[in-house]
């Protein structure tokens, strides 16, 4: 199966900063990549797919980028509703879907 | 609008079986494939299966293989998950969660139904 690892695992950070986080796929996948956010008690929401496609409705804060093993989620200036964990997850149809670890981001 | 709703969770002790319903409404539920996802306490996502649009195409997790099935019944608008000889390593948040035309992402999920096994 094809493991998903993201960094950093926790994240402080202000409102207003730019923030970056880091997935890797221990193999190849493309760009067969997708983002979430997920805030306490409640279901993930869809931010990006194909690695840099925004889902309707996510604010153009939102940004991913990368291909092959290495990707991004950067959000260009952090704003109180950011403050959540956010998820990476592989989609190549060929090996179970599986996501990383997530990586919290949390007021500084 | 979309909506999404789980039943189905509850205690359940080590061997035993749980049904998951998912209710949905809000789309053409026969146009999409699903899936469901859990999510152990405090723990990250984990997809635990798969069916396609018609049923046609099933795919499971290694962990829930030959002891789980995913169903659908499109006259219902429900999908379903059977879970046989559950493990105390079953608990967790199940969700289910509508695929999107890129198979392997979910544009909306349900509020999840928590499912707990223990003695």
């Amino acid at each position: 199966d094809i493991q998903m690892t993201q960094s950093p695992s926790t994240l402080s950070a202000s409102v207003g900063d730019r923030v970056t986080i880091t997935c890797r796929a221990s193999q190849n996948i493309n760009s067969w990549l997708a983002w979430y956010q997920q805030k306490p008690g409640k279901a993930p929401n869809l931010l990006i797919y194909k690695a840099s496609t925004l889902h309707s409705g996510v604010p153009s804060r939102f940004s991913g980028s990368g291909s092959g093993t290495e990707f991004t989620l950067t959000i260009s200036s952090l704003q109180p509703d950011d403050f959540a964990i956010y998820y990476c997850q592989h989609y190549d149809f060929y090996s179970p879907w599986t996501f990383g670890q997530g990586t919290k981001v949390e007021i500084k | 609008q979309v909506q999404l709703v789980e039943s189905g969770g509850g205690l359940v002790k080590p061997g035993g079986s749980l049904r998951l319903s998912c209710a949905v409404s809000g789309f053409t539920f026969s146009n999409y494939y699903m899936s469901w996802i859990r999510q152990a306490p405090g723990k990250g996502l984990e997809w635990v299966s798969h069916i396609s649009a018609s049923g046609s195409t099933i795919l499971y997790a290694d962990s829930v293989k030959g002891r789980f099935t995913i169903s659908r019944d499109n006259a219902k608008n429900s999908l379903y998950l059977q879970m046989n000889s559950l493990r105390a390593e079953d608990t967790a948040v199940y969700y289910c969660a509508r695929g999107t035309a890129a198979t392997g992402v979910f544009d909306y999920w349900g509020q999840g139904t928590l499912v707990t096994v223990s003695s």
